[in-house]
């Protein structure tokens, strides 16, 4: 089975810190995908990767960086928190790129709280 | 552009009732439908998906959609729910004429009461 892991369940920081959030996934897909989650507003994309050292802006990649140095990682990173960030974010991974009938596969979620 | 329009952001229902959760898509083209369930404090996972072929489609769970391309609908369906089908579900779309990254719908609250 794909297994998507998310580094934090639960995550509390600071206005202004640095965030971090770290995806692995273990079955060698080629896509990666960072959503936001917020009531309401179902799923946002923020940032997406279909491969190494490549990524794409979403709908709101404002505030948000990503970075992937390996196939099976992708992080998304918050440079200066803010409050308006306090959200659940979601990573997801599908095999090849291009390919429209391929499924996600997402991870656990991680929920943060910037104070 | 592809978009998808979840009718109802909230559903209560009692438990063994039958439930219809819609999911209407506006595209003019071949399009890729998803269903997929998030129970609480967890991920989504993918419920069923109706790529081509019959247009009934069965899932997990005892779920099943039915793509009707004339009325651009993919409604979810079980006819005897569980307490434990309370979770939001996201109806989702691709088509042949846009990106391959799906555009997501707003999710359907299920509420399923003893």
């Amino acid at each position: 089975d794909v297994k998507v892991t998310q580094s934090s369940r639960y995550l509390v920081k600071r206005t202004g810190e640095k965030v971090f959030l770290e995806c692995v996934q273990d079955m060698d897909h080629e896509n990666m995908f960072w959503y936001r989650q917020d009531p309401g507003l179902g799923l946002r994309l923020i940032y997406f990767s279909y491969d190494v050292k490549m990524k794409e802006k979403g709908d709101i990649p404002e505030g948000y960086s990503v970075s992937r140095e390996k196939k099976e990682r992708f992080s998304l990173i918050l440079e200066s928190a803010s409050t308006n960030q306090t959200s659940m974010y979601l990573c997801a991974s599908s095999k090849v790129a291009g390919v429209k009938y391929n499924e996600q596969f997402f991870g656990p979620g991680t929920r943060l709280t910037v104070l | 552009a592809q978009s998808v329009t979840q009718l109802d952001s909230q559903v209560p229902v009692f438990e063994e009732a039958p439930v219809e959760l819609r999911c209407n898509y506006s595209s003019s083209v071949s399009v890729y439908l998803f269903w997929y369930v998030q129970y609480p404090n967890q991920g989504l996972q993918l419920l069923l998906k109706y790529l081509s072929g019959s247009t009934l489609v069965k899932g997990i769970n005892g779920f099943e959609a039915e793509f009707n391309k004339s009325q651009t609908s993919f409604h979810l369906r079980k006819p005897s729910v569980h307490i434990s089908d309370t979770a939001e579900y996201f109806c989702a779309v691709t088509s042949s004429g846009g990106s391959y990254i799906p555009t997501f719908g707003r999710g359907t609250s299920l509420i399923v009461h003893p």
